[in-house]
């Protein structure tokens, strides 16, 4: 069973610029959830994604954004990219949500200059 | 928000047991606590949880004291591929919101 795939590995962007970030899931798992790893930080929640729905979000401005296809795969948008940004954003999925045995990718290594 | 509290570093010798503790004070009653590691450059590693009782499973075991105000992950036998960060994690359900806090996490260091 292939895991949770995130693309792309590594990303370097300007300031002020937007991204987008993929994740697909493990299949058959509908819950997708996203979090942001800095080393002063740690992990922090974003949003979780349900059957399309964002069913709980964190505490990060709305220049975060998400979205869920039909098929479970999940985008994350950043616009308006800060320095602060940089950072690997992680992608998770689980079978039900609400954070049971989650399955993380090997995230998204986001550098903004 | 309910938050955990971990030592930065532990070390273990391979082989022995390795009791990570965490503090989680704040708790309230209907919150799960979560372990997972995480292995230099990858995603985190779903290790277990509990609410309120012991549990165990193939990885390791979870002992959550009565008052659920810290718990401990129990490695029974450390192997250098146990060398991670582990973090302690409280899910916080409240006012229909539901979202999962980490702490800062242990390294441990799994010692030849």
């Amino acid at each position: 069973k292939a895991g949770v795939t995130q693309t792309p590995r590594y990303l370097i962007k300007t300031r002020g610029q937007q991204v987008t970030l993929s994740c697909s899931p493990i299949s058959g798992h509908r819950s997708v959830s996203w979090y942001q790893q800095t080393p002063g930080q740690g992990l922090q929640f974003l949003f979780e994604y349900f059957s399309e729905t964002q069913r709980n979000k964190g505490n990060f401005p709305g220049r975060f954004s998400g979205r869920q296809f039909s098929n479970s795969r999940s985008e994350m948008n950043v616009s308006t990219l800060e320095l602060g940004d940089s950072a690997l954003y992680l992608c998770a999925s689980s079978l039900s949500g609400g954070f049971e045995k989650l399955f993380f990718g090997s995230g998204t290594q986001l550098s903004v200059l | 928000d309910a938050k955990t509290t971990q030592p930065p570093s532990m070390d273990c010798a391979e082989g022995r047991a390795a009791n990570l503790p965490c503090n989680h004070s704040t708790i309230s009653g209907n919150e799960y606590v979560y372990w997972y590691r995480q292995i230099h450059s990858q995603g985190p590693q779903y290790i277990i949880h509990g609410l309120k009782n012991n549990e165990t499973n193939e990885m390791a075991s979870l002992i959550i004291t009565e008052d659920r105000k810290s718990s401990t992950l129990i490695l029974p036998h450390a192997t250098l591929r146990d060398t991670a960060v582990y973090y302690c994690i409280v899910r916080v359900a409240r006012n229909r919101d539901d979202k999962i806090i980490f702490g800062k996490g242990t390294r441990l260091h799994i010692l030849p």
